[in-house]
């Protein structure tokens, strides 16, 4: 069975610094993977997804991520944060099939 | 261009009360889902529709029917309402490959509390 682990429920991160969301997964095959994005009272938008292919993906809003299958991990990065990226942000595991499983979220608060 | 639409955005229900969740896209996705949304558990898919007339369960389908008489819509239905069902639902399409494999696209939620 395919499963999501993210470590942090919440970080809070300074304007203009990094910012690294860590996303483990478990699943028996080359994964799809993906991050999205919920801001306060919106739905889920997607910032990148991983098929295959070139490890770093560029997503929107300056952010990347980078798979690494020997770690099982998809983190997610962006170098200097902005006060809209408050939000809270979901890695998701796929396959060719209707289960997309999600992890249970970290919440980014973003401080002036 | 809408994309996905929900209605209502609030609902509060006694249990034993039943509701219909409404979900509509103006995307010609083939492929719809409804998940629930609750602290700490990330998104749960509830049931899903792989085009008009041709739905199934997902993880936690009890308590809930769908129907997909057209591509645009796809309700959602409490049968009798629990409080266990209080919850963000959310409804979302992707175009051309089952959910794992494809972009989803978001409804804005329907924050549903059962008292």
């Amino acid at each position: 069975a395919q499963s999501v682990t993210q470590p942090d429920i919440h970080i809070t991160v300074s304007e203009g610094a990094s910012l690294e969301l860590r996303c483990n997964y478990s699943y028996g095959a080359t994964p799809y993977l993906f991050w999205y994005v919920q801001s306060p009272g919106q739905g889920l938008q997607l910032l990148l997804k991983y098929f295959s292919g070139d490890t770093l993906v560029q997503g929107i809003k300056g952010f990347e991520a980078e798979f690494k299958r020997s770690q099982s991990s998809f983190n997610l990065r962006k170098p200097s944060v902005h006060w809209s990226d408050a939000a809270e942000y979901f890695c998701a595991v796929g396959a060719a099939s209707y289960k997309l499983s999600f992890g249970a979220g970290t919440t980014v608060t973003v401080r002036a | 261009n809408a994309g996905v639409t929900q209605t209502p955005k609030f609902q509060v229900l006694k249990t034993g009360q039943s509701m219909t969740l409404q979900c509509a896209q103006d995307m010609n996705h083939e492929y719809m889902s409804w998940y629930r949304q609750d602290p700490g558990m990330g998104l749960r898919l509830i049931h899903y529709s792989v085009g008009a007339g041709i739905t199934d369960q997902g993880e936690v389908p009890n308590g809930y029917n769908v129907s997909r008489s057209t591509t645009e819509d796809f309700p959602l239905r409490l049968l009798s309402a629990a409080p266990s069902q209080t919850s963000v639902y959310f409804c979302a399409s992707s175009s051309s490959a089952p959910p794992g494999a494809d972009t989803q696209y978001f409804g804005p939620g329907t924050r549903l509390t059962v008292l």
